[in-house]
């Protein structure tokens, strides 16, 4: 079965640390890996979106990391600031298919 | 540009009564995907459309959901006969070809069953 699983599920940081979100999945035959950030009462934002042939991909002080082999990614971020405080959501796409399959989401409060 | 837009923004029905969303991909996608957020859960996949192909509704949960998609552009889902364990927020998303495109959500509907 394809899931695709979240760490943690929750995190408080002060603002301007660091922070690294996990997803482990299991999804074969992948195709690509997307992040999220989902505020409340928004719709998810897309963050990065990285292929197989992909290790690393930044977007702003979001950096997320993909290891094919051993079917784990990343999501770090750097200098936290107040409005990181969101949910992120890691989505694996099947290959040659169109279903998403998507993780619970790692709910991100940053504190002042 | 327009994003993605839904309506209503917030449903309030009585168990047993159907109802209607709606949704307004981007212009020019020919991709659109309806998704359904519980409250503290993931997003589930309820059904995608992609240019003229018939529709996956593989995510569908019964046969009281269905979704139509007029001419290629907007969207309604429509939950018939309303339970208590339907209310949840309803996503739509919409992408340029398929999904290895980046998906653009629209705000939600948030339905509530009484």
């Amino acid at each position: 079965k394809n899931q695709v699983e979240q760490s943690p599920q929750s995190l408080i940081i002060l603002e301007g640390k660091n922070c690294t979100l996990q997803c482990n999945y299991t999804v074969s035959p992948f195709s690509n890996l997307r992040w999220y950030k989902q505020d409340t009462g928004r719709g998810p934002v897309s963050l990065t979106i990285m292929t197989f042939s992909e290790n690393t991909k930044s977007n702003g002080r979001y950096t997320a990391t993909l290891d094919a082999d051993t079917k784990q990614s990343s999501l770090h971020i750097t200098a936290s600031q107040l409005s990181d405080s969101a949910s992120y959501i890691c989505v694996v796409s099947v290959a040659a298919g169109n279903k998403l399959t998507f993780g619970g989401g790692t709910r991100v409060l940053v504190k002042p | 540009g327009a994003g993605v837009s839904q309506s209503p923004s917030n449903k309030v029905t009585e168990k047993g009564k159907d109802v209607e969303l709606r949704c307004d991909p981007i212009s020019g996608h020919t991709a659109l995907y309806w998704y359904r957020q519980s409250l503290g859960q993931g997003l589930e996949f309820l059904i995608y459309f992609q240019g003229n192909s018939a529709p996956d509704k593989s995510g569908l949960p019964s046969d009281r959901f269905s979704a139509e998609r007029t001419g290629g552009s907007v969207s309604t889902l429509t939950i018939q006969r309303t339970q208590q364990e339907d209310s949840a927020v309803y996503l739509c998303a919409s992408s340029y070809r398929d999904s290895t495109d980046t998906q653009y959500f629209g705000p939600g509907t948030r339905l509530t069953v009484l």
